[in-house]
């Protein structure tokens, strides 16, 4: 079945310990989105990917990268990651923008800061 | 700017009963889309319906309904026959058909056996 794909699920890391999260899609979407969720609270856009195109959301913190090698793949790297980072992280795709399809959701990565 | 409101927190329901969770948004685009999204616990993130504002008629998918009010900018979904399975948290969002999304803050729903 084609879906999205995040590995890992869960990930601890130390305080300031750089991290990477990644993301993969069998979907052939060329839009790819990374969400900061915290608990009941609804998905935060950190960025988007538009095909290579890489679109920051104004309010990202510096702290918080991304890389998208290629379509299936992208990546989100937390440079020195603070306790506020703590939360669940989840990758998303659309087919494009432009028509509003609906995002397809990968399961998440819960991310421990100790 | 759109923004996305749900007003319930939290909602519950009897086994086999039916519930309606609520969403109000507000949007200056004319052509824009609606979303139902669910979040079971620890699982991914599924669409339950849309609705496209253009049309008029409400969306249908099995036991989900839509009341699409589109004068009062209202998006309630309805669960008929609730199951145990639709327990989960309920997010309403919207979209201009840009890349953003605009979630509501989310409405965790209940379901009593």
């Amino acid at each position: 079945d084609a879906m999205v794909i995040q590995n890992p699920r869960y990930q601890v890391t130390q305080f300031g310990k750089p991290v990477t999260l990644s993301c993969s899609q069998t979907l052939n979407h060329n839009v790819m989105y990374w969400y900061q969720q915290k608990s009941s609270q609804a998905p935060k856009l950190l960025f988007h990917y538009y095909d290579k195109d890489f679109n920051n959301e104004a309010d990202t913190p510096d702290n918080f990268q991304s890389r998208r090698p290629n379509t299936s793949f992208c990546f989100l790297d937390i440079r020195s990651p603070g306790l506020g980072d703590a939360a669940m992280y989840l990758c998303a795709t659309s087919r494009r923008t432009g028509v509003a399809y609906e995002q397809y959701f990968g399961p998440g990565t819960r991310l421990t800061v100790t | 700017a759109q923004t996305v409101t749900q007003s319930q927190p939290e909602m519950s329901v009897q086994e086999a009963e039916t519930v309606t969770l609520s969403c109000t948004y507000d949007t200056s685009e004319s052509d824009y889309y609606l979303f139902w999204y669910k979040q079971p616990p620890s699982r991914q993130m599924i669409l339950v319906i849309r609705q496209e504002a253009y049309k008029q008629q409400n969306a249908t998918e099995n036991r989900f309904s839509v009341n699409f009010q589109k004068a009062a900018k209202s998006f309630s979904l309805k669960i008929s026959d609730s199951q145990l399975g639709d327990a989960a948290m309920y997010f309403c969002a919207s979209t201009s058909g840009t890349y953003k999304y605009i979630f509501g803050t989310g409405t965790r729903l209940k379901v009593l056996a």
